[in-house]
C-alpha cells in the first residue's frame, strides 16, 4: 500500500466550524512533513510543515498535529471559510542518504466548506 | 512574479509527437522537482535536481523520459513519442535546498490525443 493515506477522502464542514484532515504514513524513517492545498487549477499551495523532532505546530488558523507513535499526522483549521474549500494533500520525506528529498504524496482529502 | 512559473499551461498534442515543458523556478532556489498528477491523484515523483549534483531520477517511468536543467535554473522536461497514458497535468516545484518546503508552479495540463 501507500506509504501515506488519508483517512477520508472528503470533508464537508460548515463555515465557522473548524476542520481536521488525518493523513497516516507507514514509514517511521520519515523525518519531515508538509501540508498542501490544492485549488482547481493550480498546483499545491505550501501551508505548514513539521519536522520528526516536534509534535506541534501552529500557523495562521492552522495547526499540525504529528504522532510518532502511531504515525498519523493531522492538519486542523480554525474557522473554516469558503475560501479553504479545495484538495489537502499530506506529504512525507523519508530520510535517506546523500540528497534525496523527494516527497511522497497521499491521495488527498477534498474539503468543502457549506456557507 | 516571485513563484515558479511553467510553461505553457496547456498542451494537446497527437500521440507519437515530442512535447518540452518549461520549469522557471524561484531565484536562488538550488533544488528543482518534476512531478505528475493524474486525473484526481496525488502527486508522483519523476526526477530531482539538487546543484550539480547529479539528478535523482528514480522516478522516471519511462526512457521516452528525460529533463535537464541548465545553468542551475530552468528546468526543461521532455517527452518522447507521447503516449496516450502521458496525459497529466505535470508539476515542478523548487526549495531553497532539498529538505525545505517545495514550492510548485501551477502545473502544465499535457493531453495526448
Amino acid at each position: 500500500g501507500e506509504s501515506v493515506g488519508l483517512h477520508l477522502p472528503t470533508l464537508s464542514v460548515q463555515e465557522g466550524d473548524n476542520s481536521i484532515i488525518n493523513c497516516a504514513y507507514s514509514n517511521s524513517a520519515s523525518d519531515y512533513f508538509i501540508w498542501y492545498k490544492q485549488e482547481s487549477g493550480k498546483g499545491p499551495q505550501f501551508i505548514i510543515d513539521i519536522r520528526s523532532n516536534m509534535d506541534k505546530r501552529q500557523g495562521q488558523r492552522v495547526t499540525v498535529l504529528l504522532n510518532k507513535t502511531v504515525k498519523h499526522l493531522s492538519l486542523q483549521i480554525a474557522a473554516t471559510q469558503p475560501g479553504d474549500s479545495a484538495v489537502y494533500f499530506c506529504a512525507e520525506n523519508i530520510k535517506g542518504g546523500g540528497s534525496n528529498y523527494k516527497l511522497t504524496f497521499g491521495k488527498g482529502t477534498l474539503l468543502t466548506v457549506n456557507p | 512574479g516571485a513563484g515558479v512559473s511553467q510553461s505553457p499551461s496547456n498542451k494537446v498534442t497527437e500521440k507519437g509527437k515530442d512535447v518540452e515543458l518549461r520549469c522557471d523556478p524561484i531565484s536562488g532556489h538550488t533544488a528543482l522537482y518534476w512531478y505528475r498528477q493524474s486525473l484526481g491523484q496525488g502527486l508522483e515523483f519523476l526526477i530531482y535536481f539538487q546543484g550539480n549534483s547529479a539528478p535523482d531520477k528514480s522516478g522516471l517511468p519511462s526512457d521516452r523520459f528525460s529533463a535537464e536543467r541548465t545553468g542551475g535554473s530552468v528546468s526543461t522536461l521532455t517527452i518522447q513519442r507521447t503516449q496516450q497514458e502521458d496525459s497529466a497535468v505535470y508539476l515542478c516545484a523548487s526549495s531553497f535546498y532539498g529538505g525545505q518546503p517545495q514550492h510548485f508552479g501551477d502545473g502544465t495540463r499535457l493531453s495526448i490525443l
